[in-house]
């Protein structure tokens, strides 16, 4: 069956653009996440949809990092204004509640030059 | 948070035996302790859980001695496919506290033919 998938896989940017992550969750799942993980690190957590509704965003870093999923199915990580700190892979996982056990996708790696 | 200590690294040869400890000396009564695995450019994925004594399953064993402070991770006769970091999650069920994932720095195994 399908899993988690993310796109793009990979995407670089120039420091100051603004990107725009896609996930696309196991469908029926209805909690869906978002970490982070720089090299050399385990994921972080940045924020978790129930739903439509972002019930947690405590772990976005900073004011340029906006996360949504209007319908309640694909949701889109933005981050405006990259850094160069904001290189990483941003990894996306489903759940069917968010007490279940999370899916993961293969992740974006995102490279600001 | 249940604070977890584990190895940045280990290695091994192929056909032996890989025991990964994890230190948790601040572990909840409720909490169960789950490890996941991650290979490269793929999100991690579970792969055993326990609460006390002895947890064996197709892929790992999980020893939990009595005062819970510590868990081994043994991966029998590991294969170059086992190359892969693993990370030891304390929470409820999954891993997780109130739904979301910490991971730590996890612990690379790499395993030489």
């Amino acid at each position: 069956g399908a899993g988690v998938s993310q796109s793009p896989r990979y995407k670089v940017a120039k420091r100051g653009q603004d990107v725009a992550l896609r996930c696309d969750p196991i469908s029926g799942h209805v909690s869906l996440f978002w970490y982070q993980q720089a090299l050399g690190q385990g994921p972080e957590f940045l924020t978790y949809f129930q739903n439509e509704a972002q019930l947690d965003k405590s772990g976005l870093p900073s004011d340029r990092f906006f996360a949504e999923r209007p319908e309640g199915s694909v949701s889109t990580l933005k981050i405006q204004r990259t850094q160069q700190e904001d290189s990483a892979v941003y990894l996306c996982a489903s759940s069917l509640s968010v007490y279940n056990e999370q899916f993961f996708g293969p992740g974006t790696r995102l490279t600001v030059l | 948070l249940a604070k977890t200590t584990q190895p940045i690294s280990m290695d091994s040869y192929e056909g032996q035996e890989v025991n990964i400890t994890c230190s948790h000396n601040n572990i909840a009564t409720n909490d169960y302790i789950t490890w996941y695995q991650q290979f490269p450019s793929q999100g991690p994925r579970f792969i055993i859980q326990g609460y006390k004594t002895k947890v064996t399953n197709e892929v790992a064993s999980l020893f939990i001695p009595a005062d819970r402070k510590s868990s081994t991770l043994s991966l029998p006769r590991v294969s170059l496919s086992d190359t892969a970091v693993y990370y030891c999650l304390v929470g409820d069920d999954r891993g997780s506290t109130l739904g979301r994932l910490y991971f730590g720095r996890g612990t690379q195994l790499t395993v030489w033919p």
